[in-house]
């Protein structure tokens, strides 16, 4: 079964760009997560998607966006780039159920490395 | 106010020892606790979950215990090896609205 697939692996744009970041979930699963990883602030919340909807979502500003697809595929868009955006953003997937549960694993993909200029 | 600690950034052990990690926390009340392994460079890989009503779980040389009283959770490596050189993330489920990770414990085990 293949795993959870991001794209692109490496990303480098300049300040007030925006960007889009691609997730692949494992075949069969509904949920999809996204988490921002950095040295300083380590791996934070984003936002939770199941069934093209935004479940639950962590502390970022609104310039920071997700869509969930009918074939559970994910993307994130980020507006209006600062250099604080700099990190390694991972996405997870679950199988998921209707009411949100923390008893699922959940399978991370390899991340898109996001670098501002 | 809420926080997750896990007991050191780096760890440093002999092969063949156990290695013992320890992830605290602060304000939560989480029902499921689950561990996870990240080397440099790529995404975390879950290795155990333990539920609040369970003392402990075992998978191979990996043993994890949970203590809701002391708000608690160690990671107990048996027999180390250089390959189970890694960081390694508590996570705990908020109120099962979402995940939130501790920082991480940097482990290096030495030949």
């Amino acid at each position: 079964k293949a795993g959870v697939t991001q794209t692109p692996r490496y990303l480098i744009k300049t300040r007030g760009q925006q960007v889009t970041l691609s997730c692949s979930p494992i075949s069969g699963h509904r949920s999809v997560s996204w988490y921002q990883q950095t040295p300083g602030q380590g791996l934070q919340f984003l936002f939770e998607y199941f069934s093209e909807t935004q479940r639950n979502k962590g502390n970022f500003p609104g310039r920071f966006s997700g869509r969930q697809f009918s074939n559970s595929r994910s993307e994130m868009n980020v507006s209006t780039l600062e250099l604080g955006d700099s990190a390694l953003y991972l996405c997870a997937s679950s199988l998921g159920t209707e009411s949100v549960s923390g008893n699922q694993p959940q399978h991370f993909g390899d991340g898109t490395r996001l670098s501002i200029l | 106010s809420q926080k997750i600690e896990q007991n050191s950034e780096a760890l440093n052990i002999q092969e063949g020892k156990t290695a013992t990690l320890t992830c605290n926390y602060t304000n939560y009340s989480p029902a499921y606790l689950q561990w996870y392994r990240q080397d440099p460079g790529r995404g975390p890989v879950f290795l155990l979950l333990i539920r609040e009503n369970e003392k402990e779980k075992r998978k191979e040389r990996l043993k994890v215990t949970f203590d809701t009283t002391l708000k608690q959770s160690l990671f107990h490596i048996t027999a180390s090896q250089p390959a189970d050189s890694a960081t390694y993330l508590c996570a705990l489920d908020n109120y099962g609205q979402n995940f939130v990770f501790g920082p991480g414990t940097r482990l290096s085990v030495l030949p």
